[in-house]
């Protein structure tokens, strides 16, 4: 049982450069969401997605695209790397998500990425 | 805005100990209440989910508690272990449908053997 499946676990880029954060789930989850981790800031959400088809935008959505073509799949994608977004980036899926759910929240093992 | 905050930010307890770690939220108007374990490196692994109508919820050692009140829950450790280091987080969800969970900072365990 694979569960929340992340890749790459470690990337360094260049200021500028774009890349796309994978993950992957394996549980038919509706709901998945993104957050980063930051020493002193906790954890913040980035963008989340409801279903195929439907993204939105979390707390801290500038520079970030996503997209949700298939139930398994939520990339994240960085469209000009910038030092500010040096941070440990966790993919999470759950049931649903919505208002009501009270499914656990499952996490991936995270992508250190670090922007020189 | 609801924040949530944990004290202290860092313990370290000998093996054996009873210990109890402390998460507090300003907002009381919440839909759940979730501790993690975070081991270093690793993603975040659920513990326990307290909804916002319950008192408590218990596996194996661990038992959690929430006073939504006076916005505070606690995670109590029994007997701990060497293999319970780690750092433990709380979240709570509102009633929204981002689904999205505010975390504390978080407290690190040490248990020495």
């Amino acid at each position: 049982n694979a569960g929340v499946t992340q890749t790459p676990k470690f990337q360094v880029l260049k200021t500028g450069q774009s890349m796309t954060l994978q993950c992957a789930q394996d549980m038919n989850h509706e709901y998945m969401s993104w957050y980063r981790q930051d020493p002193g800031m906790g954890l913040r959400l980035i963008h989340y997605s409801v279903g195929a088809g439907i993204t939105d935008q979390g707390e801290v959505p500038n520079g970030y695209n996503v997209s949700r073509s298939t139930t398994e799949d939520f990339p994240l994608r960085l469209l000009s790397a910038a030092p500010s977004q040096t941070s440990v980036y966790f993919c999470a899926s759950t049931s649903s998500g919505g208002g009501r759910d009270n499914s656990p929240l499952h996490f991936g093992n995270g992508t250190r990425l670090t922007v020189t | 805005k609801q924040e949530v905050t944990q004290i202290p930010a860092a313990l370290s307890v000998p093996e054996g100990e009873n210990l109890v770690l402390n998460c507090s939220f300003t907002d009381s108007a919440i839909y759940n209440l979730q501790w993690f374990r975070q081991d270093p490196g690793k993603g975040l692994t659920s513990l326990l989910l307290i909804q916002s109508s319950q008192r408590e919820q218990t596996s194996g050692r661990l038992n959690a508690s929430l006073d939504k009140s006076s916005g505070r829950s606690t995670l109590y450790i029994a007997a701990s272990q060497p293999g319970d280091s780690a750092t433990y987080l709380c979240a709570v969800k509102g009633s929204s449908n981002t689904g999205k969970l505010i975390f504390g900072q978080g407290t690190t365990l040490q248990v020495k053997p």
